[in-house]
């Protein structure tokens, strides 16, 4: 079956603009992670959503990041008036459950680029 | 200080030479992931551990919960493993949330 996808795979925005990035992950997965990669650093965690409820969202860097996943599926992360410190890429994951008990499926990312 | 720290940073290689890429934490952890990501960005899980010891082909993983250290070991070792791997730990306090090493960025040369 198909992997997680995202898109869009690269966004080049002027500081100040919104930007929303889409995250469709494996048909089934409750459990969907958004995370963070600056350039030649590990990834950080932004937050996770089981279903549609967003459990935990302390990884979100200002109240400028918000993420959702209404149904319980596709997710979007949209950043507000993004900033030069915004750009990084933008990873979603989906797995069938909680970070300790399953294995987590990447998507390929968004490069998220602010001029 | 990370809470996750991996050495080395750089590891270059000769083709069928054994490769350690180690991994330490200071939190208590309910799991050790150890991830692999290609150029342009893909990351594909290896292992999920939290106990023992874990083969899969030519990868190894280990955990030693009371030393608080993982490795993977590479036997073999061939140019397409060339690729950063990152170690990723699930925080006791937190089942939702992963914490990322830096990432060893692995050279095989042929």
């Amino acid at each position: 079956g198909a992997g997680v996808s995202q898109s869009p795979r690269y966004k080049v925005a002027k500081r100040g603009q919104d930007v929303a990035l889409r995250c469709d992950p494996i048909s089934g997965h409750v459990s969907l992670f958004w995370y963070q990669q600056a350039l030649g650093q590990g990834p950080e965690f932004l937050t996770y959503f089981q279903n549609e409820a967003q459990l935990d969202k302390s990884g979100l860097p200002s109240d400028r990041f918000f993420a959702e996943r209404p149904e319980g599926s596709v997710s979007t992360l949209k950043i507000q008036r993004t900033q030069q410190e915004d750009s990084a890429v933008y990873l979603c994951a989906s797995s069938w459950g909680l970070a300790h008990l399953f294995e987590q499926y990447f998507g390929p990312g968004t490069r998220l680029t602010v001029t | 200080k990370n809470e996750v720290e991996q050495s080395p940073q750089n590891l270059t290689a000769q083709e069928g030479e054994f490769i350690t890429i180690n991994c330490s934490y200071s939190v208590g952890i309910s799991a050790l992931h150890w991830l692999q990501q290609h150029p342009g960005g893909g990351i594909v899980s290896l292992f999920m551990l939290s106990s023992g010891k874990k083969k899969h082909g030519r990868l190894i993983a280990t955990i030693n919960i009371q030393e608080k250290h993982s490795s993977l070991h590479i036997t073999a070792s061939h140019p397409r493993d060339s690729a950063v791997y990152i170690c990723a730990v699930c925080q006791e306090t937190s089942g939702s949330r992963l914490t990322f090493g830096e990432g060893t960025q692995l050279t095989v040369n042929p």
